[in-house]
This record gives C-alpha cells, sequence and structure tokens, in this order.
C-alpha cells in the first residue's frame, strides 16, 4: 500500500532557529499533499494544501511567511517553521492523496507525524 | 458546508465489550466517508472506508455502514482488545468539497483489561 514518510520524526530547537520538516509519498506520485497541526488531544488542524510546482494554499489564520511549504517535486513537500517560538512546539502531521483506480474515492495516506518542541 | 459529526469521548471499555463510536455527517451529494485510527504517538492510518450509500466498510473487525438516510456512519467492533486503544477519526471527501477531507473532533477509545 502507500507510504509516506515524515522526517523528523521528533524534534527539539532553541526558540528563534528554523526547523525543516519532510514529507515524501515512497511508492506513488503525490501532486497535492497536505499539512495538519494536532494539538495535545484535539483533532486535526489544516494548515495548507501543498500543490506540486505551484504555491501552496493555506488555511485562514496560518501565517504564510512563519510556515513555509515547498513541494518541489511529485513525492516530496517540507513544512519550515521559521524563527519558531515555544507557542510553536506541537505535532505536525502530513499526508498524501493517492487517486484509486476505477473511479475509487480519493484516500489520504498520512505520514507518522513530527513532534516539535521549542525551548 | 460539508462537515462531520463525531461522537465525543473519551470511551472507556472493558476488553471484549462491544464498540460504537457514532458519526454524522452534514453534505451536498454524495461524499465518500472514512475511519481513521491514530495510535498514541503516530499518524493516522486508514482503517476502513465507504464510497456510497449502503457500502460497508470493514477491517480488523471493524465495521461502518454508509447511512445515507440516517447520514450517519457509525463505527463498531463486537469484542475490543487493549491493542485497540487509540483515537478514531470520522471523515468525509467528495467532488463538492473539492476532495478536501474534512475530520471529526476524534474520539478516544481506552480498552481496560
Amino acid at each position: 500500500g502507500a507510504v509516506v514518510s515524515q522526517h523528523p520524526s521528533w524534534v527539539i530547537c532553541k526558540s528563534g532557529t528554523s526547523v525543516k520538516i519532510e514529507c515524501r509519498s515512497l511508492d506513488f506520485q503525490a501532486t497535492t499533499m497536505f499539512w495538519y497541526r494536532q494539538f495535545p488531544k484535539q483533532s486535526l488542524m489544516l494548515m495548507a494544501t501543498s500543490n506540486e510546482g505551484s504555491k501552496a494554499t493555506y488555511e485562514q489564520g496560518v501565517e504564510k511567511d512563519k510556515f513555509l511549504i515547498n513541494h518541489a517535486s511529485l513525492t516530496l513537500s517540507t513544512l519550515t517553521v521559521t524563527s519558531a517560538h515555544p507557542e510553536d512546539s506541537s505535532f505536525y502531521i502530513c499526508s498524501a492523496r493517492e487517486l484509486l483506480g476505477g473511479g475509487g474515492a480519493n484516500v489520504l495516506t498520512f505520514g507518522a507525524g513530527s513532534r516539535l518542541t521549542v525551548l | 458546508g460539508d462537515s462531520v459529526t463525531q461522537m465525543e469521548g473519551p470511551v472507556t471499555l472493558s476488553e471484549e465489550a462491544f464498540l460504537t463510536i457514532n458519526c454524522t455527517y452534514t453534505a451536498t451529494g454524495y461524499p465518500s466517508l472514512f475511519w481513521y485510527v491514530q495510535y498514541p504517538g503516530e499518524g493516522l492510518q486508514l482503517l476502513l472506508k465507504a464510497t456510497k450509500a449502503d457500502d460497508k466498510g470493514s477491517n480488523k473487525g471493524f465495521e461502518a455502514t454508509y447511512r445515507k438516510e440516517t447520514t450517519s456512519f457509525h463505527l463498531e467492533k463486537g469484542s475490543v482488545q487493549v491493542s485497540d486503544s487509540a483515537v478514531y477519526f470520522c471523515a468525509l471527501s467528495g467532488q463538492n468539497t473539492g476532495n478536501q477531507f474534512y475530520f471529526g473532533t476524534g474520539t478516544s477509545l481506552t480498552v481496560i483489561p
């Protein structure tokens, strides 16, 4: 089945530094990837939709300059948290959409998530 | 707009108990419906799905039936195990949502021996 690899799984950084999280589709091409943020014991909050070869579409309230998204190839999207602060500490999850053949439903395949802790 | 309403948790059950997690949806058109599971410290995994009315999705002993008349997609399992402890998310997606996925708030399940 489809696999999405997310790296790193856990990162600790100092306040003011930037952190890059990678999301790769390992055995399929993903023209669209999604980035979510999840606070403890809460649901997923969609941050942005990453489209290969074009600018990401951000959800309302998400700072574009804080959360930089790049989708340079059909198998890789990156999220960079710039000038991270403690309030950016969270669990970030990416997903990629795989279109199933025969008119089947799109299925979202998720990465394992990246836990960011900003000191 | 399209949305998913999910039974609030947390839910605590004894091993071998029957599980139901309710999920209802609001949508124009005919979306596909999904249940995803998130084990502690991990990302989400697709548990099962149904693409049209009366379809039944099933996996690992879990089942859910797409009920158009009640706009529901309740998750059930006849006998839960400790290893089923996780957070369960109901979701929908379809052409009318621009193929975007909408998730419920998640229901935390804890199964005790």
